[in-house]
This record gives C-alpha cells, sequence and structure tokens, in this order.
C-alpha cells in the first residue's frame, strides 16, 4: 500500500546532541514537508520541499535542516541549536502541478515523537 | 498572511447528539479550506476539502462542513456523533499559485472532542 513511513517513531536523545528523522514516501508525490506539533499549538511548519535538490524554510526553520537527494526521501534534522526539541514531528507529502492533478490535500506519516532528557 | 481560529479549544458533545466545530480563516482570496482528524499519537487523516463550486461539501465518516464566504468560515458538523469520533480536529487552509505549487498548509491549533456516553 502507498502511504508515507516515518521513523523512529519514539526517539530520546540528549542535551546537544543532533538526531535525524526519517520519512519516505511511495506515493510518488512531487512535494513533502516537516511540520511540528505541540499541545495547544496545531501544526507549525518547519522546511518543505516541492522537487528535488530543493527546499524552502517554513514559519519554524531555527534550529533544523532537512535534504532532499530523493522524490522518496525527505529527512529532518533536528541540531543543537534547537532550543525546545521536544515534541511530535509529522511528515506530509502532497501532489504539485496544474489542473484537476493538484488538490492541496497533504497526507501525512504516523509522526515521530521526539523527547530530549 | 493567511491564518486559521478555532475558537474551541475543548468540546464536550452527548453520543447521539449534534456537533459543530467552528473554524474561521484569513485570506485574499478563495482559500483552499480542509478539515483532518487526529487520533492520540497518530498522524492526520483528512475528512473533507473545499475548492470551490458547492459551498456543502460532504466528507467521510457522515462528517460536513459549509463553507461560507461573507464569515469567512468553514464550519464542520455532523449529525449525530459515535464515541469513536472523540479526537483533535484540526481546520486548515491552502494556497494554490498559479504555476501548481503550494506551501504547505496553515493549520488552526485544534479543537479537542470528548464524547459523552
Amino acid at each position: 500500500d502507498g502511504g508515507i513511513t516515518q521513523s523512529p517513531k519514539y526517539l530520546f536523545r540528549k542535551e546537544g546532541q543532533n538526531v535525524t528523522l526519517s520519512c519516505e514516501q511511495n506515493l510518488n508525490h512531487d512535494a513533502m514537508y516537516w511540520y511540528r506539533q505541540d499541545p495547544g499549538q496545531g501544526l507549525r511548519l518547519i522546511y518543505y520541499s516541492q522537487i528535488v535538490n530543493d527546499f524552502q524554510k517554513g514559519d519554524i526553520a531555527e534550529g533544523y535542516s532537512v535534504s532532499r537527494e530523493k522524490k522518496e526521501s525527505f529527512p529532518l534534522t533536528v541540531t543543537s541549536a534547537q532550543k525546545n526539541p521536544t515534541a511530535f514531528y509529522l511528515c506530509a507529502s502532497s501532489i504539485q502541478g496544474t489542473g484537476g492533478a493538484y488538490s492541496g490535500e497533504l497526507f501525512f506519516g504516523e509522526g515521530s515523537r521526539l523527547t530530549v532528557l | 498572511a493567511q491564518s486559521v481560529t478555532q475558537p474551541d479549544i475543548h468540546i464536550t458533545v452527548s453520543e447521539g447528539a449534534s456537533l459543530e466545530l467552528r473554524c474561521n480563516y484569513s485570506y485574499g482570496a478563495t482559500p483552499y479550506l480542509f478539515w483532518y482528524v487526529q487520533s492520540p499519537g497518530q498522524g492526520l487523516q483528512l475528512l473533507l476539502k473545499y475548492f470551490s463550486g458547492d459551498t456543502l461539501v460532504q466528507g467521510i465518516k457522515g462528517f460536513e462542513a459549509e463553507f461560507k464566504r461573507s464569515q469567512s468560515s468553514f464550519n464542520l458538523r455532523k449529525p449525530s456523533v459515535h464515541w469513536s469520533d472523540a479526537a483533535e480536529y484540526f481546520c486548515a487552509v491552502g494556497t494554490i499559485y498559479s504555476g501548481g505549487g503550494a506551501d504547505g498548509l496553515t493549520f488552526g491549533k485544534g479543537t479537542h472532542l470528548i464524547i459523552q456516553p
């Protein structure tokens, strides 16, 4: 079945460490996104990529980095510069393009919960 | 910049009763509007979406939403809730550019739905 796979589901990190969250999709979608979710805050956009080898900062990109070397993969690195990294991280993808092919709908993975000890 | 307001943080409804979750958006043009549902520790699932045309849209699980341009609202409704509807509900707005690209969705902070037996 097509979908988005995020790993690991749970991750614990010591302060000062970088960690990388994996996101893989087999939906053949061009665009991929990373959101951060905190209780009572909704979802906030960290980074997005509309095409391979290109990505843009979202609203809260500081302390995070991404790469997009393959269409199906969009890993997120939470660096030691991120002051409050404990959160639930969601990866999503969408179709791009004109006409009826594009719906704006995001397809989400199951999320990764990062806890800083 | 676009924004979404969900005025109700929590809503408690008796099983079998009707439900309405409120959503107001701020956007200069005709928006793309979405409602998503999230169970604890899970990703988001699309309930329904509005792009154009009929302002009353039907979704999955018996939900519907009505787009009211004059009120900048996109409220979600269900005539009779079930215990399994207990979850977090998010309203979102998107922008579609003329080239078919998009930069993700802007989400409200969510409404937590509690179902009383």
